[in-house]
């Protein structure tokens, strides 16, 4: 079965600082993965997403993951936080089938101080 | 287009109640689901179904129920509420795997 791990619950950041979420996921076979951020009180929204080539994936409003296959790993990045980017993010891992489930993380909550 | 659309958006139940949350798309999508999202424990998986007439169980389907009798529509049925049933409801669907879930605005469910 496939997990989703994501390392930091809570992280809080004053602004223009840099940000790097951790997400590593488990599973034997080939995944899209995505990155979905949910504001306060809104359903979550895509961020960004990689399903294959450049290992190196750009999204919405600054954000940016890099695939590293070798460590299982997909880490979310934004050089500089906003006040507004104060939201919960959660990394998620589709298995690359039509009937693959979509599986998430326990999310990371992203608190950044003006 | 509407998207997904998740009824009632705040319910309280008591012990022992059932109901059911409903679930509607209109974008075709084959693949549709059911989460619950509790505090530090992310979006855990209920229900999903890859189509019309087929149902299987994610994570955590102990006390819920579902079925997909047309494209458009995943009802999730709570058959004997309870208080550990307590959470936030997502209604997700998509297309196919290589696409994102769209997610329904979430139904805030209390059992007392």
């Amino acid at each position: 079965a496939q997990s989703v791990s994501q390392h930091n619950h809570h992280v809080i950041l004053s602004e223009a600082a840099s940000l790097e979420l951790g997400c590593n996921y488990s599973y034997g076979g080939t995944v899209n993965l995505f990155w979905y951020v949910q504001y306060p009180g809104q359903h979550l929204q895509l961020l960004l997403k990689y399903f294959s080539g450049d290992p190196l994936v750009k999204g919405i409003k600054g954000f940016e993951a890099e695939f590293i296959k070798s460590k299982f790993s997909f880490n979310l990045r934004k050089p500089s936080v906003q006040w507004s980017d104060t939201a919960e993010y959660f990394c998620a891992v589709n298995e690359r089938t039509n009937a693959g489930k979509s599986t998430f993380g326990d999310g990371t909550t992203l608190t950044v101080k003006p | 287009n509407a998207g997904v659309t998740q009824t009632p958006k705040f319910q309280v139940l008591k012990t022992g109640q059932s109901m059911t949350l409903q679930c509607a798309q209109d974008m075709n999508h084959e693949y549709m689901s059911w989460y619950r999202q509790d505090p530090g424990m992310g979006l855990r998986l209920i229900h999903y179904s890859v189509g019309a007439g087929i149902t299987d169980q994610g994570e955590v389907p102990n006390g819920y129920n579902v079925s997909r009798s047309t494209t458009e529509d995943f009802p999730l049925r709570l058959l004997s509420a309870a208080p550990s049933q307590t959470s936030v409801y997502f209604c997700a669907s998509r297309q196919d795997g290589n696409e994102k879930l769209f997610f329904g605005s979430g139904t805030q469910l209390s059992v007392l």
